[in-house]
């Protein structure tokens, strides 16, 4: 029978424009959260992180907005070039424990 | 600094025989972890260590799958028997502090 996997949502950016990524975790005490990129045949790479005590974090081209009333985080990039193509992640943890993944998100950028 | 470093990095192997993943986590790290990636469950926590010793193993699929961390720097998972819905990419990661999570490279894991 047919095989069925997660569908992974699939955002398609040009290049140059900026690139919104949403993510709603589960735990309400979660207090750390982390985006993570993932290429082709490698394992998940840190982009930037945030605590539950901050509502915004930039690093270069990107920024994490946590909106802990909808349990809702996001990753912006700007400026999205063709090497940001691949898998986004975001995960949760509650302080000293497990990380937890959402399901993820692919980013295709057009040339 | 090496990083974490997974091997081998493709393992190919008979349904039945005994598979092993070995994991070396960045020296100074003191908590290891084991995910598994499928397409269908996406990236899933197995068990994971603090010092040395395993602190939650709930994410262990059931009795053939067993981890091992004789010290800081080396840490092995074993599947025996191996069975085809194992196929998966599997990954170890280590930290320091509670925020600071570093990730290999993954062993695919094909059983046929």
């Amino acid at each position: 029978g047919e095989s069925v996997g997660l569908h992974l949502p699939t955002l398609s950016v040009q290049e140059g424009d900026n690139s919104i990524i949403n993510c709603a975790y589960s735990n309400s005490a979660s207090d750390y959260f982390i985006w993570y990129k993932q290429e082709s045949g490698k394992g998940p790479q840190f982009i930037i992180d945030i605590r539950s005590n901050m509502d915004k974090r930039q690093g270069q081209r990107v920024t994490v907005l946590l909106n802990k009333t909808v349990k809702h985080l996001s990753l912006q990039i700007a400026a999205t070039q063709p090497g940001d193509s691949a898998v986004y992640f975001c995960a949760e943890t509650e302080y000293g424990n497990k990380l937890v993944f959402g399901a993820g998100t692919i980013l295709r950028v057009k040339s | 600094d090496a990083g974490v470093i997974q091997s081998p990095r493709h393992e190919v192997t008979e349904m039945g025989q005994e598979v092993t993943l070995r994991c070396k986590p960045i020296s100074g790290h003191n908590s290891l972890f084991w995910y598994r990636q499928t397409m269908m469950r996406g990236l899933e926590l197995l068990i994971y260590f603090n010092n040395n010793v395993p602190i939650d193993d709930s994410g262990m699929p059931e009795d053939r799958f067993s981890a091992k961390m004789p010290n800081a720097s080396f840490s092995t998972l074993k599947i025996q028997p191996s069975e085809p819905r194992d196929s998966a990419v599997y990954f170890c990661a280590s930290r320091l502090t509670a925020y600071g999570y570093t990730f290999g490279s993954g062993t695919r894991l094909t059983v046929v």
